[in-house]
């Protein structure tokens, strides 16, 4: 199976702060990378597929860029409403892999 | 646009069972696939199966398989998770999510979750 990681594993950031992402797969998985957005008590939103598209209703300020094996997440100006964990998942498999996950919380 | 809405978590005792269903409503047939993920406590979203539209091809997490068992009824627009041998660590929110948009990347519909609890 294909392993996923991400860093850091949490971060503390400002409103308007840019914030960076990384995800890293453990073998090539071309783009079949997503990003989800996830809080507490509510479903997973997605944020990015195919590892650059931003999903239909996503604000700009979310991207992702990437290909192969490294990945990245990026937040143009934090906020209030983008503090939440940020999962990278990969579909180039049938047996899917989410990463463990990037807590943002408030500086 | 699809909207789904899954249920039948409960609490269930280890070694008990319970099957999780989905139900789907709008634009069906523009879905690629639908899987099931969870969430157990203070962890991670964790992927448990998937089945494929258009050949039912079926795939499971090790930590799931020969345990659970994910199906669909055309008929009923629902999907489900046939959840045996329950374990402990099965305790989580479970989410069924599928792909409407082209391809097979990410997952953009989600139902609410539901969540199952195993405990004696």
């Amino acid at each position: 199976d294909i392993q996923m990681t991400q860093s850091p594993s949490s971060l503390s950031a400002s409103v308007g702060d840019r914030v960076t992402i990384t995800c890293r797969a453990s073998q090539g998985i071309s783009n079949y990378l997503n990003w989800y957005q996830h809080k507490a008590g509510r479903a997973p939103k997605l944020l990015i597929y195919a590892a650059s598209k931003l999903q239909s209703g996503v604000p700009s300020r979310f991207s992702g860029s990437g290909s192969g094996t490294d990945f990245t997440l990026t937040i143009s100006g934090l906020q209030p409403e983008d503090f939440a964990t940020y999962y990278c998942h990969q579909s180039y498999t049938p047996t899917f892999t989410f990463g463990p996950g990037t807590k943002v919380d408030i500086k | 646009e699809v909207q789904l809405v899954d249920s039948g978590g409960s609490l269930a005792q280890p070694g008990g069972s319970l099957r999780l269903s989905c139900a789907a409503s709008g634009f069906i047939v523009s879905i690629k696939y639908m899987t099931w993920v969870r969430q157990t406590p203070g962890k991670g979203l964790e992927w448990v199966s998937v089945i494929y539209s258009g050949g039912d091809n079926t795939y499971y997490a090790d930590s799931v398989k020969g345990r659970f068992t994910i199906s669909r009824d055309n008929s009923k627009n629902t999907l489900y998770l046939q959840m045996n041998s329950l374990r402990v660590e099965d305790t989580a929110v479970y989410y069924c999510a599928g792909r409407s948009g082209s391809g097979s990347y990410g997952m953009d519909v989600w139902g609410q979750g539901t969540t199952v609890t195993v405990s004696s």
